[in-house]
């Protein structure tokens, strides 16, 4: 069964701090991988897309990894505002034959604090 | 961020009562989509349509009925819905269903059911 699982449920940083959410999926075969960032009480915005072939993708001060070897990505939240406060959504595309799928993850809700 | 838009934002309803969700992308985009966001679970797609038609529906309980008059425009039609009914609903668009394009969200409709 594809799942993805996220890490931590939730976290609490100061800000200026950096921090690392983390993405482990068992969607097979795999096609892309997205992380969104939704904001209490907005629909979800995507932050990075990875396909298979792309390690590390940055949009300023956020870092996506992957690793499709073990079905792992990260996202690396760098010297944190108040404004990263937010659920992150990490969202799996499967590429197999049939239907259009999506998986998604629960989320992980940060927390920055002044 | 206003590309899609959803109304109305936040409703409450009653279990015998009859009520629409309305969304509408400003994006030219080929494809609509419905999607369920309970607390604590990943969001669920329930609907996809692609140029007015159809393509994907998730199991979805028949007192969901979804409607798409044009490329523009989607609804989600309510009747008889259940207290597990009440949770966000995303409406969301991309350039088309079948590739790796990005998903634009909504805001959501807060819906809940007494």
């Amino acid at each position: 069964k594809n799942q993805v699982e996220q890490s931590p449920q939730s976290l609490i940083i100061l800000e200026g701090k950096n921090c690392t959410l983390q993405c482990n999926y068992t969607v097979s075969p795999f096609s892309n991988l997205r992380w969104y960032k939704q904001d209490t009480g907005r629909g979800p915005v995507s932050l990075t897309i990875m396909t298979f072939s792309e390690n590390t993708k940055s949009n300023g001060r956020y870092t996506a990894t992957l690793d499709a070897d073990t079905k792992q990505s990260s996202l690396h939240i760098t010297a944190s505002q108040l404004s990263d406060s937010a659920s992150y959504i990490c969202v799996v595309k499967y590429s197999g034959a049939g239907s259009y799928q999506l998986t998604f993850g629960k989320g992980t809700k940060l927390s920055v604090i002044p | 961020e206003t590309g899609v838009t959803q109304t109305p934002r936040h409703l409450v309803m009653g279990m015998t009562n009859k009520k629409s969700l309305k969304c509408e992308q400003h994006l030219g985009h080929n494809a609509m989509y419905w999607y369920k966001q309970s607390a604590k679970k990943p969001l669920e797609l329930m609907f996809v349509y692609s140029l007015e038609e159809r393509v994907e529906n998730n199991s979805v309980p028949s007192r969901f009925s979804p409607e798409c008059p044009n490329s523009s425009h989607l609804f989600l039609h309510l009747h008889t819905l259940q207290p597990e009914d009440s949770a966000l609903y995303l409406c969301a668009s991309s350039q088309d269903w079948e590739n790796s394009y990005e998903q634009y969200f909504g805001p959501g409709t807060r819906l809940t059911v007494t």
